[in-house]
């Protein structure tokens, strides 16, 4: 069974710009999970989606956003971009919604604003 | 405010010998538990969960152990061996799939 996918793996962009990140969790999975990881903050909750509706939100911007397709599959989308969102952004795949899941997460992709 | 805590940032064990890491929590919401493992510049990976309705559960050379009137749950890796080292995260969550997580503990094992 593959694992979680995320595409691309290193991303580069100049501040201002807009970033898209795609994530195809493990088959079978409904639901899909975005995490932001930097050296200061650790691993923080973008937010979730389940049968592409988004059913959870962290705190983040506005500028953070996401979608879900009819696959599963997920995008998520960081728009006018900042130094500080250089990071490494991590999918994570889950077969319920609901408590009592384990999730699976991708390589991550880790995106450079300069 | 930091829902799940990681106090130790670094331990250093001996191969063969047994790696404890320590993991508190504040919100009596949760009732889900997971520890995963972590390289640099890699996605976490899965290693074990705990139910709040139990108090152990085992997988191998893994363990956890959740003491919920305590708000503490621990990660017993026996034995240790150096391809264990890495980057070990707890995480929390109530409803829903939102993981909340620890700060994470560097785990060094020493052969």
């Amino acid at each position: 069974k593959a694992g979680v996918t995320q595409t691309p793996r290193y991303l580069i962009k100049t501040r201002g710009q807009q970033v898209t990140l795609s994530c195809s969790p493990i088959s079978g999975h409904r639901s899909v999970s975005w995490y932001q990881q930097t050296p200061g903050q650790g691993l923080q909750f973008l937010f979730e989606y389940f049968s592409e509706t988004q059913r959870n939100k962290g705190n983040f911007p506005g500028r953070f956003s996401g979608r879900q397709f009819s696959n599963s599959r997920s995008e998520m989308n960081v728009s006018t971009l900042e130094l500080g969102d250089s990071a490494l952004y991590l999918c994570a795949s889950s077969f319920e919604q609901g408590t009592g899941t384990e999730a699976f997460f991708g390589q991550g992709t880790r995106l450079t604003v300069v | 405010d930091q829902q799940v805590k990681q106090n130790s940032p670094s331990l250093s064990v001996q191969e063969g010998r047994i790696s404890i890491l320590n993991c508190d929590y504040t919100n009596s919401m949760f009732d889900y538990f997971l520890w995963y493992k972590k390289y640099p510049a890699e996605g976490p990976t899965f290693l074990i969960s705990i139910s709040s309705i139990k108090d152990k559960n085992e997988d191998g050379r893994f363990t956890v152990f959740l003491n919920k009137s305590a708000k503490h749950l621990s990660l017993h890796i026996v034995p240790s061996q150096p391809g264990d080292s890495a980057v070990y995260f707890c995480a929390a969550s109530g409803w829903g799939n939102k993981l909340v997580f620890g700060a994470g503990t560097i785990l060094r094992v020493k052969s």
